[in-house]
């Protein structure tokens, strides 16, 4: 299992700032991936961050408006740019290991409110 | 990854055996039928998972039809800490994949 840590854990920002969103866990894991929850919705993929390489976004997310970073096998960043009231949300990060089962752990979340 | 249909709330009585269904009629040969949950304010937790055998572990069962077509996510004695949003998901068995969720079923244990 993993043990994954998000900061900050809420925030309410302005719009037309950024925010960005640190996901650190206490073991090296393969893959990383960011989720977003909207109000009263589901979790939908933002993008998979792999340790050097350009992270992969999934379709109406772009790098420009979420940018992320993976310096190393344990820490990765989201950034939410830009942010008007429709980014409020919560934005999750997961990991999962090569081998075993893939399982996947999630963070707790960080609760965003653009106002 | 193929698609899953779940009710949308269901209840239980605390103390009782929780019964969750899924259909997921067009499931492949190589995807895995997962279940997670998803506590208020929580982060989704993983439960367990399987590809055409009942599986058992500490927190539940996950019964799978023959046909593999549906799944039955079995919680023996539901508490009010499983009320919960259940997500059923199949994947293909790979760390290159991901997790695709669905709306869920609101689980309401009450007392």
């Amino acid at each position: 299992s993993a043990v994954i840590s998000q900061k900050p854990s809420r925030d309410i920002c302005q719009r037309g700032t950024s925010l960005t969103i640190q996901c650190q866990v206490d073991s090296q894991v393969t893959m990383m991936f960011w989720y977003r929850q909207q109000p009263g919705q589901s979790l939908t993929l933002i993008a998979t961050a792999n340790q050097g390489s350009e992270a992969t976004y999934e379709s109406g997310f772009v790098i420009d408006k979420f940018p992320i970073s993976r310096p190393n096998l344990t820490f990765s960043t989201l950034t939410v740019s830009n942010m008007s009231p429709e980014d409020s949300s919560i934005y999750l990060c997961s990991v999962a290991f090569s081998g075993g089962s893939y399982e996947q752990y999630f963070g707790p979340g960080t609760r965003l409110t653009v106002t | 990854d193929a698609k899953t249909t779940q009710p949308t709330s269901m209840d239980c009585a605390e103390g009782r055996a929780a019964n969750l269904p899924c259909n997921h009629s067009t499931i492949s040969g190589n995807e895995y039928v997962y279940w997670y949950r998803q506590i208020h304010s929580q982060g989704p937790q993983y439960i367990i998972h399987g590809l055409k055998n009942n599986e058992t572990n500490e927190m539940a069962s996950l019964i799978i039809t023959e046909d593999r077509k549906s799944s039955t996510l079995i919680l023996p004695h539901a508490t009010l800490r499983d009320t919960a949003v259940y997500y059923c998901i199949v994947r293909v068995f790979s760390g290159y994949s991901t997790l695709t969720f669905g709306k869920g079923t609101m689980l309401l244990v009450s007392p």
